[in-house]
């Protein structure tokens, strides 16, 4: 049972244009959702997170949206550049519980 | 620091054999979380430690599947008998929470494990 769901297993964008990526979730238990960047043969790397107190967190050309009712969030790339050609991980975590789980990862092309 | 290392990066093994992957943690870090990625069900956690102390297991898929954390620098994955099934890029992560400093895993390279 996908308890994170990232249900685009690819999307190709142009460079300069803007990149989303879905993630949808479905326990209500979740409180904390991060984004992971992962090239390949090497490990993800941590690139963005928010709390569920929150619905927009922002980092240079990456934001988050969390829409609570929904389960839903998002993820914002702006503007694309080729080099964040990469397989995007959403992950969910419980505060204080250090257990993540994540979805099956979004691979993104970003077409120069 | 040089990050969390992982070995071997790539293992080939015929169905039967018993496989032992290692990782050696960022120094410091209080946990430890051993992964599955797979193209069917993305990244899944199989077990983690704190301070050595495995803490939950319930994602490793069979008891074929064991994990060891002897001391604060070292831990291991063995799959024993290994099967194709098994077939997947093992990841092991460690994380600093007892400082406050990060909320997040770092990740190793990986190690690609083929079973023939």
């Amino acid at each position: 049972d996908q308890q994170v769901k990232q249900n685009s297993p690819s999307l190709s964008v142009q460079e300069g244009r803007i990149s989303i990526l879905n993630c949808d979730y479905t326990n209500s238990m979740f409180d904390y959702f991060l984004w992971y960047k992962k090239y390949p043969a090497e490990g993800p790397t941590f690139l963005i997170s928010i709390s569920s107190i929150k619905d927009k967190n922002e980092d240079g050309r990456f934001t988050v949206f969390l829409n609570k009712s929904a389960k839903h969030l998002s993820l914002h790339i702006v503007p694309s550049q080729p080099g964040d050609s990469a397989v995007y991980f959403c992950a969910a975590t419980m505060g204080g519980y250090q257990k993540v789980t994540f979805g099956i990862g979004t691979k993104l092309q970003v077409i120069p | 620091d040089a990050g969390v290392i992982q070995s071997p990066r790539h293992e080939v093994t015929e169905m039967g054999q018993e496989v032992t992957l290692r990782c050696k943690p960022i120094s410091g870090h209080d946990y430890l979380f051993w992964y599955r990625q797979t193209m069917m069900r993305g990244l899944e956690l199989l077990i983690y430690f704190n301070n050595n102390v495995p803490i939950d297991d319930s994602g490793m898929p069979e008891d074929r599947f064991s994990a060891k954390m002897p001391n604060a620098s070292f831990s291991t994955l063995k799959i024993q008998p290994s099967e194709p099934r098994d077939s997947a890029v093992y990841f092991c992560a460690s994380r600093d929470v007892a400082s406050g400093s990060s909320d997040t895993q770092y990740f190793g390279p990986g190690t690609r494990l083929t079973v023939l």
